[in-house]
């Protein structure tokens, strides 16, 4: 099955600076990876997914880029804002399941 | 309904005893799945339902933990002889097909074993 790395587990960041969080992930069919944000003590949300025919995706602040042939992907924070801070997880899925992975602890620093 | 329900939101229990967990989720969705969270951990599968029969039953823990759905509706998640090692967050999520994508997550069943 999928299995899903994730790094750093933990990032703290100044406000406005950016916010890298990497993602490898190890079987080849895999087609779809979202990335979901979750607040203390809330559901996880999703806020931007790529799929594998696509090498990078935009929404406003967020961004992220995938790298097939390394089967890794990333998920990039520009001008970080304090209501960044949450947990965030990447995922890889080739069918219905999700294989997430540990999760990257953000903390914005005003 | 309008997002995916689960309840109850907390659950305290003494080990050894039962508990089930619910979920409802968006109307339409074939899809349904159950993850687990442990503190300050990531979410682990534990169990996918497409209509009311189960696939990919592969990530249940042991024979203490089953589920069934109804239809295309409401699953249960029922664990038996609570141990300590069952305490963590129970997510629900729901999605329109069997894709991966579109997976819509309730707020989760916390349940703590004393």
């Amino acid at each position: 099955g999928e299995n899903v790395e994730q790094h750093p587990s933990t990032l703290s960041v100044q406000e406005g600076d950016s916010a890298v969080i990497k993602c490898t992930y190890s079987d080849s069919a895999s087609n779809y990876f979202p990335w979901y944000k979750q607040e203390l003590g809330k559901r996880p949300q999703l806020i931007i997914d790529i799929r594998s025919n696509v090498g990078e995706k935009k929404d406003q602040r967020i961004a992220v880029t995938l790298n097939k042939t390394a089967k890794h992907f990333s998920l990039h924070i520009t001008e970080t804002q304090p209501e960044d801070s949450a947990v965030y997880f990447c995922a890889g899925s080739n069918d219905y399941k999700l294989s997430f992975g540990a999760g990257t602890t953000v903390t914005v620093r005003a | 309904g309008a997002g995916v329900s689960q309840s109850p939101s907390n659950k305290v229990t003494e080990k050894g005893k039962d508990v089930e967990l619910r979920c409802d989720p968006i109307s339409g969705h074939t899809a349904l799945y159950w993850y687990r969270q442990r503190l300050g951990q990531g979410l682990e599968f534990l169990i996918y339902f497409q209509g009311n029969s189960a696939p990919d039953k592969s990530g249940l823990p042991s024979d203490r933990f089953s589920a069934e759905r109804t239809g295309e509706s409401v699953s249960t998640l029922t664990i038996q002889r609570t141990q300590q090692e069952d305490s963590a967050v129970y997510l629900c999520a729901s999605s329109p097909g069997a894709t991966g994508d579109g997976y819509t997550f309730g707020s989760g069943t916390r349940l703590t074993v004393v």
